[in-house]
């Protein structure tokens, strides 16, 4: 079945600089990619997402990249502030498994002032 | 428009009880995925309805079960609770089959004692 990896687990940078997190998946047949973003108490919140007709998609400070052969998506932001601070989870959508999204184990992000 | 809600926000229950969870998702979706969160475990798959059935199934025993109701609400039933089903449960609203898109709620915090 599908798996996903995702890294760093953790990832502290200063505010203003850019911040990536890189997500590896197993199965080739998969075609939708998500990222969520969780602050402490909430639930998660979709921020961007890719479909494999896509290489890239952007959206003012966030952007999500696509590598269908290296079977590879990355998220990237750009110009950080303290309220990026947040848990971000990427996930792909399984159609082998019934349909349902497969999550990484999430990358705790904190961006110091 | 609202967006997903879930009730009650927190749930304290003694071990062997049940607990009932609820979940009204987007205003018109028809689907509704649950997940479970626990701490340090990432977001697991639990169950997806869609149209009033069961779709899929996540790696769970049975006494997690749940249904969905004709306006497309949903309910999750634990029965016979275990210390380790301390966690935050999230339900996730989709359009419906053809749309992979998940919209979160805020999640139910069950604690079990």
């Amino acid at each position: 079945g599908e798996n996903v990896e995702q890294h760093p687990s953790t990832l502290s940078v200063q505010e203003g600089d850019s911040a990536v997190i890189k997500c590896t998946y197993s199965d080739s047949a998969s075609n939708y990619f998500p990222w969520y973003k969780q602050e402490l108490g909430k639930g998660p919140q979709l921020i961007i997402d890719i479909r494999s007709n896509v290489g890239e998609k952007k959206d003012q400070r966030i952007a999500v990249t696509l590598n269908k052969t290296a079977k590879h998506f990355s998220l990237h932001i750009t110009e950080t502030q303290p309220e990026d601070s947040a848990v971000y989870f990427c996930a792909v959508y399984s159609y082998n498994q019934g349909g349902k999204l497969i999550f990484g184990q999430g990358t705790e992000l904190s961006v110091k002032p | 428009e609202a967006g997903v809600t879930q009730s009650p926000t927190h749930l304290i229950k003694t071990r062997g009880q049940q607990a009932t969870l609820r979940c009204s998702p987007i205003s018109g979706h028809t689907s509704v995925y649950w997940y479970q969160q626990a701490l340090g475990l990432g977001l697991q798959f639990l169950l997806w309805y869609d149209e009033g059935e069961e779709r899929n199934r996540g790696n769970f025993p049975p006494r997690f079960s749940g249904r969905q109701f004709p306006n497309y609400s949903s309910e999750l039933n634990v029965n016979a609770l275990e210390l380790e089903d301390s966690a935050l449960y999230l339900c996730a609203s989709h359009l419906g089959q053809g749309d992979e898109t998940q919209y979160f709620g805020p999640g139910t915090r069950l604690l079990v004692l």
